[in-house]
């Protein structure tokens, strides 16, 4: 079964912190991306990566960073973490080929930012 | 600039009858379609696609039906089932894998 595992449900940080979460899949996929979600907004892009060490901006970038050292695994960084950077964020992972593959989500890292 | 939209935020059906859940696009690019379901606490799931050359997709109780020069697609869930309450995201994909998502619509079904 595809498996995508995000390494906190929950995390509070404070203001300026850099902060860090993971996200790992076990299914081989090419493609990695970091969602985050909030009410009436929906899902936003904030980065994607399609091949180890690539990387691509998404719609809202500003103030994450990303980092795909192996195939499994995609980290997002928050450089210096503000409050408004509090919100549900999804990790998410595909197979390369062809628009039609849907994406594989984990569970979510629910973070709060003080 | 929203190039997905979901205008409905939430919509209620009594159990056994026909869920509609609608969603507009802008952008005539798009190649695919897609729908996620979310319950809480839990990621989106992949629950049915289509591609942009075609105008009805059937899996099961789900429909997705394609009016392009509308620039809107529907869900149709028949019949519904308690179980099918959740939050569901229309999705559109172009340039191969960028995915747009909607805001979501939060469907209740009620025994």
């Amino acid at each position: 079964d595809v498996k995508v595992t995000q390494s906190s449900r929950y995390l509070v940080k404070r203001t300026g912190e850099k902060v860090f979460l993971e996200c790992v899949q076990d299914m081989d996929h090419e493609n990695m991306f970091w969602y985050r979600q909030d009410p009436g907004l929906g899902l936003r892009l904030i980065y994607f990566s399609y091949d180890v060490k690539m990387k691509e901006k998404g719609d809202i970038p500003e103030g994450y960073s990303v980092s795909r050292e192996k195939k499994e695994r995609f980290s997002l960084i928050l450089e210096s973490a503000s409050t408004n950077q509090t919100s549900m964020y999804l990790c998410a992972s595909s197979y390369q080929t062809g628009g039609s593959q849907p994406q594989h989500f984990g569970d979510g890292t629910r973070l709060s930012i003080l | 600039d929203q190039q997905v939209k979901q205008n409905s935020p939430s919509l209620s059906v009594q159990e056994g009858r026909i869920s509609i859940l609608n969603c507009d696009y802008t952008n005539s690019m798009f190649d695919y379609f897609l729908w996620y379901k979310k319950y809480p606490a839990e990621g989106p799931t992949f629950l049915i696609s289509i591609s942009s050359i075609k105008d009805k997709n059937e899996d099961g109780r789900f429909t997705v039906f394609l009016n392009k020069s509308a620039k809107h697609l529907s869900l149709h869930i028949v019949p519904s089932q308690p179980g099918d309450s959740a939050v569901y995201f229309c999705a559109a994909v172009t340039g191969g894998f960028k995915t747009i998502f909607g805001a979501g619509t939060r469907l209740f079904v009620k025994a």
